[in-house]
Formats: structure tokens, C-alpha cells, sequence
């Protein structure tokens, strides 16, 4: 059974200051999502990882592929308050399904 | 706004009551998907659509049943359910399903089962 892994779940750092994500998954995939959801919120597309070694970048927020390590990062460059919410990886098995990952919730502090 | 809405965005209903949940996706995407969000769980993936048949029915109980009359809409009907189903159900869709098509999002309805 495929399993995705996400750590921390959560994770509170102040203003400013930088952190990185992790992504674990257990299978081979070359196709993995990031997402943030606000609370009450929906899922909003971030960042479409297609290839070994990927790198998309938006703002504050990096994001990595690994398909080797089979492990994806999301970085947080100099965190706002605004960047607080929960952010979903999801891999893509190769067909139509994602498997989703726990979530990090994040709170960055005034 | 993702080009995905779902109606209504809140539902309270009994165990006996039956109910739909309806989406409509405004891309002109093949796919349409069914998830279920419970607190402190991974989004699960219940059902797929492409092209208004059904690929994928992934362990879901008979108290819910999808329909997608077409390639724009997507149901999915509601009758005795249990508490343990009050969730957020988001629908979503994509351009189609296998190959490299990110998945675009609904709003979700929060279900309240009492």
C-alpha cells in the first residue's frame, strides 16, 4: 500500500525565519502536488513536480523532487503570516490517483 | 476561484434523510473526482469519473452513490449515513485522469450527519 508521509505535522516558527517541509512516500512516482488549504477553505494548487530533481519556486515557498529518495520538500523562505495554513503534498501513482499526505499545519507568528 | 463549484456548501441531515451533493466544473476537464477530508485523516479519494464513466470506486459504502450525467456535473447522493460520514467532501477535477493533469478543487460541503 502506498503511503505518504508528511512531517512535521505541525509546525509553528516565527516571522522571518526559514523551515523546510518533508515528503516521504513509499512507492516509485516521478508526479508529485503541493497544496495549501485554508481553514474552511478548499485546496489550492501550489506547485506541479514532473521530474526527477524539480525545482518550482513562488514567492517564499520552494519546492523539490527527489524521485530517487522517493522524498519531496517544500521550503519556506522567511516566513509571513499570510503563509499560514496546511499544506498537502500528493503523489500521483500513475494512473488517476493521488495519494494524498497528512498535512502540515503551519502557524507563523507575528 | 478555482473553475470548480460545489452546492450546498453546508448540509446537516439525519440518518434517514437522503440528499445530494452536486458539482460542476467549468474547465472543460474529462475527470471529475469525489474525496472525503475527515478531521485528523488524509484526504481519501471515494470515486473517478472520466468521461462520465466510472474508473474508480474506491471501497466507498452503497449509502453513497455518484452519478455524472456528464462531463460538467458530478452527484453524489446521500441516504442513511452514519455520524462517522460527517466530513468535508470536495470534488475536484482534471483535464483527464492518468498523465501529468494537476487536480483543480471545489470549495467542499461540510456535512454534518446527526
Amino acid at each position: 500500500e502506498l503511503k505518504v508521509e508528511q512531517n512535521p505535522l505541525f509546525l509553528s516558527m516565527q516571522e522571518g525565519k526559514n523551515y523546510t517541509i518533508y515528503c516521504n512516500y513509499s512507492t516509485t512516482s516521478d508526479r508529485l502536488y503541493w497544496y495549501r488549504q485554508d481553514p474552511g477553505k478548499s485546496l489550492e494548487s501550489l506547485f506541479v513536480l514532473l521530474s526527477n530533481g524539480a525545482v518550482k519556486q513562488e514567492g517564499r515557498l520552494m519546492a523539490s523532487l527527489d524521485t530517487k529518495a522517493r522524498l519531496s520538500t517544500l521550503h519556506i523562505t522567511a516566513a509571513v503570516h499570510d503563509l499560514s495554513a496546511t499544506y498537502f503534498c500528493a503523489v500521483d501513482t500513475g494512473t488517476y490517483k493521488y495519494i494524498f499526505g497528512t498535512g502540515t499545519r503551519l502557524k507563523v507568528l507575528a | 476561484e478555482t473553475g470548480v463549484t460545489q452546492t450546498p456548501r453546508h448540509l446537516v441531515m439525519g440518518m434517514t434523510n437522503k440528499k445530494s451533493l452536486k458539482c460542476e466544473q467549468h474547465l472543460g476537464h474529462n475527470a471529475m473526482y469525489w474525496y472525503k477530508q475527515s478531521a485528523k485523516k488524509p484526504l481519501e479519494l471515494m470515486f473517478v469519473y472520466s468521461l462520465e464513466e466510472r474508473v474508480e470506486n474506491n471501497s466507498v459504502p452503497s449509502r453513497f452513490s455518484p452519478e455524472c450525467p456528464n462531463s460538467s456535473h458530478l452527484f453524489l447522493h446521500l441516504h442513511t449515513l452514519q455520524p462517522e460520514d460527517s466530513a468535508l467532501y470536495l470534488c475536484a477535477s482534471s483535464q483527464s485522469v492518468g498523465g501529468s493533469y494537476e487536480q483543480y478543487f471545489g470549495p467542499g460541503t461540510r456535512l454534518t450527519v446527526t
